[in-house]
């Protein structure tokens, strides 16, 4: 079945980087993109970015240039997304979530949790 | 970036009503648009998606519909199950972006 399997919670410190995996499985993962969402305690879902399975090509959200980066490795079908400068206000779940062609996300991770404090 | 409102932001039902949820897009969307549903502590779970298609296994009480700029999700008879927080996303134009969210609570 199609999973997705990403890493363990982390607690940083403001202005530190923090790099999140996603590995996924049973599907042809260059067939696919890769979104991230993430959502703070208590608020709701915040797009954040996507990536093309197949050749890498990514587009974030105006909010997060310049301080976010996707990138997937398709030998080992993981996406990694690493944020920099964090801060308070980037305390919040994130998840992957899989992405078809002109379609949204029908497949998420289990998410990760990032504490910056 | 396109923005999407949905009303109410909650409400209260009882298990059997029929509940109608609505999700407004500030530019056409076509029918780029898919239904989530969060319960608390949980991972999104897609209800809908091209609007009006329901996704695997999902059960047919639910239903969506729409197109352009105005979508709803009906859920016909409400179950014990369903009371959570239903979200829509645009995905006609980057960035994507989610309603702020429909909570359903037991009344």
């Amino acid at each position: 079945q199609v999973q997705l399997v990403q890493s363990g919670a982390e607690v940083k410190r403001p202005g530190a980087s923090v790099k999140i995996s996603c590995k996924a499985s049973g599907y042809s993962f260059t067939d696919y993109y890769m979104h991230w969402v993430r959502q703070a305690p208590g608020h709701g879902l915040e797009w954040m970015g996507i990536i093309n399975g197949y050749g890498g090509s990514t587009t974030y959200a105006q909010k997060f240039q310049g301080r976010v980066t996707m990138t997937r490795d398709s030998s080992t079908r993981t996406v990694n997304m690493e944020v920099i400068g964090l801060r308070s206000d980037d305390t919040a779940e994130y998840y992957c979530a899989r992405g078809g062609i002109g379609d949204g996300m029908d497949v998420w991770g289990q998410g990760t949790t990032v504490t910056v404090s | 970036d396109i923005q999407m409102t949905q009303s109410p932001s909650s409400l209260s039902a009882s298990v059997g009503d029929r509940v109608t949820i609505t999700c407004r897009a500030s530019q056409a969307i076509r029918d780029d648009l898919g239904w989530y549903q969060q319960k608390p502590g949980k991972v999104p779970k897609r209800l809908i998606h091209a609007a009006s298609s329901l996704d695997s296994g999902v059960p047919s009480r639910f239903s969506g519909s729409g197109s352009g700029t105005e979508f709803t999700l009906t859920i016909s008879s409400l179950h014990p199950e369903d009371f959570a927080t239903y979200y829509c996303l645009q995905h006609n134009t980057y960035p994507f972006t989610f309603g702020p969210g429909t909570k359903v609570e037991i009344k």
